[in-house]
């Protein structure tokens, strides 16, 4: 079975602190695919990134880093220099290529940078 | 830009009733998804569709149907509403790659049952 633990419910910081948003991943299949989102007050999830099991590059994306692990099944989201547009739920979720189409998402954690 | 749009942002509706909810999407993807957001439980997903007419039961399909006319648009219906669907609703979509596609989501209809 797979499943997603986002252990964080809530985390507060200080603008400019840096943060990280700690996601585990647990499957069977050897090929899967990870993938982070952000949910915005306005309600939508936006797509952050996207990383397959074969790629073990960390990414960074401006402020945005992401660091995959396979040897501890850790996919985390560190995001540096915060700001309060960062304020978000954040979701990590994993998608195994065989069978259907699912996302397996964790509960989300939720951002709040305080000004 | 994706777009996946959802008829209404907020609904209140009472037991009982028969509630509709749409999402329509540009961008000819052959998969359409519905998922409930609750506090705690993150998104669970109800049901999708991979083509039209085609559906597939989620992990909590009780409770709900859906309908896939046109490959643009995704309908959710609440044959009988109860106050344990109150919620906020996702709708996406997301090109027919297995596993690597990207799902693209709707702002989400928050909706009360009173």
């Amino acid at each position: 079975a797979q499943k997603v633990t986002q252990a964080q419910t809530e985390i507060s910081v200080v603008e400019k602190e840096d943060v990280t948003l700690d996601c585990v991943y647990e499957t069977r299949d050897t090929t899967y695919y990870l993938f982070w989102y952000k949910q915005p007050p306005s309600g939508e999830l936006v797509f952050l990134i996207r990383r397959n099991s074969f790629d073990e590059q960390n990414e960074i994306s401006g402020r945005y880093s992401w660091n995959f692990q396979k040897s501890t099944s850790s996919f985390n989201f560190t995001i540096t220099a915060s700001q309060v547009v960062d304020s978000a739920v954040y979701f990590c979720a994993l998608s195994v290529t065989g069978g259907t189409y699912k996302y397996i998402f964790g509960t989300g954690t939720r951002l709040k940078v305080l000004a | 830009d994706v777009k996946v749009t959802q008829s209404s942002r907020y609904l209140v509706k009472r037991t009982g009733e028969k509630v509709f909810l749409e999402c329509v999407q540009d961008m000819d993807h052959e998969n359409m998804f519905w998922y409930r957001q609750d506090p705690g439980l993150g998104l669970r997903l109800i049901y999708f569709s991979y083509d039209v007419k085609m559906k597939e039961k989620g992990d909590i399909p009780e409770g709900y149907s859906v309908s896939r006319e046109k490959k643009e648009r995704f309908s959710l219906i609440l044959e009988s509403a109860s106050t344990n669907q109150t919620s906020m609703y996702l709708c996406a979509s997301s090109p027919s790659t297995r596993g690597k596609n990207i799902q693209y989501f709707g702002a989400g209809t928050r909706l009360s049952v009173l």
